[in-house]
């Protein structure tokens, strides 16, 4: 199975600012994913990770709000926008073979 | 998107007893991943189902695909402390229509040991 690293694995950050998440994946994977787990809860698709493409979101969320880059096929950005503290959550990179991987995670708390 | 119910919510076991839960929903599926969750991290693929009724173990844990396709089952015989975690179903549609998988709500299991 892939190997999936993410940075940063926590951060604490301002309301307003953005903050930018990477994940690195050991082999091509062509199809990858970013999720969102608020606290006690299930995993949230946010989006697929299109490489050489524009995003695909899933509905109540916006590019303007989560951009997201995936400019080949082992890497991929999600950057969480104006931040608020209603963003606190764990943010999850996924990849899809037959079975999907998940990485390791960013816990992300906005003040 | 598609709604899978995932039962009990959570449980608190005792060491050495065995665990049952399950993931029900009105579609079918034609994948079934039952995934661990440790505080902190991501989750980790315990048991992949590609067929109904096929019946599957990895170590004590083993899990079912549900005949009609419309719900998984997995089972933790004699639990240990290190089970403790939050285990997830998810479920890819049949036919497949996007390569997504949806994810149940999660059962929280607590071992006392």
């Amino acid at each position: 199975s892939a190997v999936i690293s993410q940075k940063p694995s926590r951060d604490i950050c301002q309301r307003g600012t953005s903050l930018t998440i990477q994940c690195q994946v050991d082999s091509q994977v062509t199809m990858m994913f970013w999720y969102r787990q608020q606290p006690g809860q299930s995993l949230t698709l946010i989006a697929t990770a299109n490489q050489g493409s524009e995003a695909t979101y899933e509905s109540g969320f916006v590019i303007d709000k989560f951009p997201i880059s995936r400019p080949n096929l082992t890497f991929s950005t999600l950057t969480v926008s104006n931040m608020s503290p209603e963003d606190s959550s764990i943010y999850l990179c996924s990849v899809k073979e037959n079975e999907q991987f998940f990485g390791p995670g960013t816990r992300l708390t906005v003040l | 998107g598609q709604q899978l119910n995932q039962s009990p919510q959570s449980m608190f076991i005792q060491e050495g007893e065995d665990v049952s839960m399950n993931c029900t929903s009105s579609s079918i599926f034609n994948t079934w991943l039952w995934y661990k969750q440790d505080p902190g991290e991501g989750p980790v693929l315990l048991i992949a189902l590609y067929k109904a009724g096929e019946l599957t173990s990895n170590g004590r844990l083993t899990a079912q695909f549900g005949i009609t396709r419309k719900d998984s089952f997995l089972n933790i015989s004699a639990s240990i402390p290190s089970d403790v975690g939050i285990y997830f179903c998810a479920g890819q549609l049949y036919p497949d229509t996007g390569n997504q998988f949806y994810f149940g709500t999660g059962t929280s299991l607590t071992v006392i040991p």
